[in-house]
C-alpha cells in the first residue's frame, strides 16, 4: 500500500516554463513533507520542505504547495531551468507515535526533463 | 567535510554469498538510515538507527542486518544474497535534533546479485 504517491513518471518542459511536480498521500498523520532530487549515479539531496501546520514555503525558485484537505503537495519551479532535469522525489514523515524517528516515506520519483 | 560516504560503489554476488556495504559520516549525526531504491518504487527503508546502539527496522528490513556501534558508521549486511536484493542502496544521515528529517543521502551502492 503506497502512501505516498507520485504519479506522474516523467514530466516534460520548455527552459524559463513553469514546472509543476505532484504527489499525493494517504495517511492524514503525516506531518512534514519534503521534496529531494537525484542526479543520476548520485544520492538525493534535500530541497524544500514544508510542516503540516503552513500551506505554502518558498525558496528561490522553489515554492511547495500543501493542500492537507485534500491529501496534495505539489512543487513550483519558476522559471525552470535545464540544470533542473533530474528526478524528484516527495517524501513525508510521520511522527504521531511517542518517539521523534525521523522515519520517511518516499513517492515513487517524477523524472523532469527541462528543454533548452 | 566528506559527508555521507558509502564503499563499495560496485558490487556483484551470487546468490547465498553474504556482504556488508559501509556507510560513514563525519558530521557527527545521531540519525542514520539505508534505503533501497526500485525503479518504479522510490525510496524504501530498510533499517534506521537513532543513536549508537540503537538500530529499528523500515519497512523492508528482511535479509539484511544492521548495527551501530560507533556514532560514524553505520554497516548493512546482506546474510545471503539472493536476486531479490538486486538495487542500489542508500545510506543516509540527519541531525538528531533541529530540522531532523532533511537527511543527507550518500552516493549510493550499486548491487546485483546473480
Amino acid at each position: 500500500d503506497q502512501q505516498v504517491k507520485q504519479n506522474s513518471p516523467s514530466l516534460s518542459v520548455q527552459e524559463g516554463r513553469i514546472s509543476i511536480l505532484n504527489c499525493d498521500y494517504t495517511n492524514s498523520m503525516f506531518d512534514y513533507f519534503l521534496w529531494y532530487k537525484k542526479y543520476p549515479a548520485e544520492g538525493p539531496t534535500f530541497l524544500i520542505s514544508i510542516s503540516s501546520i503552513k500551506d505554502k514555503n518558498e525558496d528561490g525558485r522553489f515554492t511547495v504547495f500543501l493542500n492537507k484537505s485534500a491529501k496534495h503537495l505539489s512543487l513550483h519551479i519558476v522559471p525552470s531551468q535545464p540544470g533542473d532535469s533530474a528526478v524528484y522525489f516527495c517524501a513525508a514523515s510521520d511522527n504521531s507515535g511517542s518517539s521523534n524517528t525521523g522515519k520517511l516515506i518516499f513517492g515513487q520519483g517524477t523524472t523532469l526533463q527541462v528543454k533548452p | 567535510n566528506a559527508g555521507v560516504t558509502q564503499t563499495p560503489k560496485f558490487q556483484v554476488l551470487k546468490t547465498g554469498q553474504s556482504m556488508t556495504l559501509q556507510c560513514a559520516q563525519d558530521m557527527n549525526h545521531e540519525y542514520m538510515s539505508w534505503y533501497r531504491q526500485d525503479p518504479g518504487m522510490g525510496l524504501r527503508l530498510i533499517h534506521y538507527s537513532v543513536g549508537a546502539g540503537i538500530t529499528d527496522q523500515g519497512e523492508v528490513p528482511n535479509g539484511y542486518n544492521v548495527s551501530r556501534s560507533t556514532t560514524e558508521d553505520f554497516p548493512l549486511r546482506l546474510l545471503s544474497a539472493a536476486p531479490s536484493q538486486t538495487s542500489v542502496y542508500f545510506c543516509a544521515s540527519s541531525y538528531s535534533g533541529g530540522i531532523l528529517y532533511e537527511q543527507y543521502f550518500g552516493p549510493g551502492t550499486r548491487l546485483t546479485v546473480t
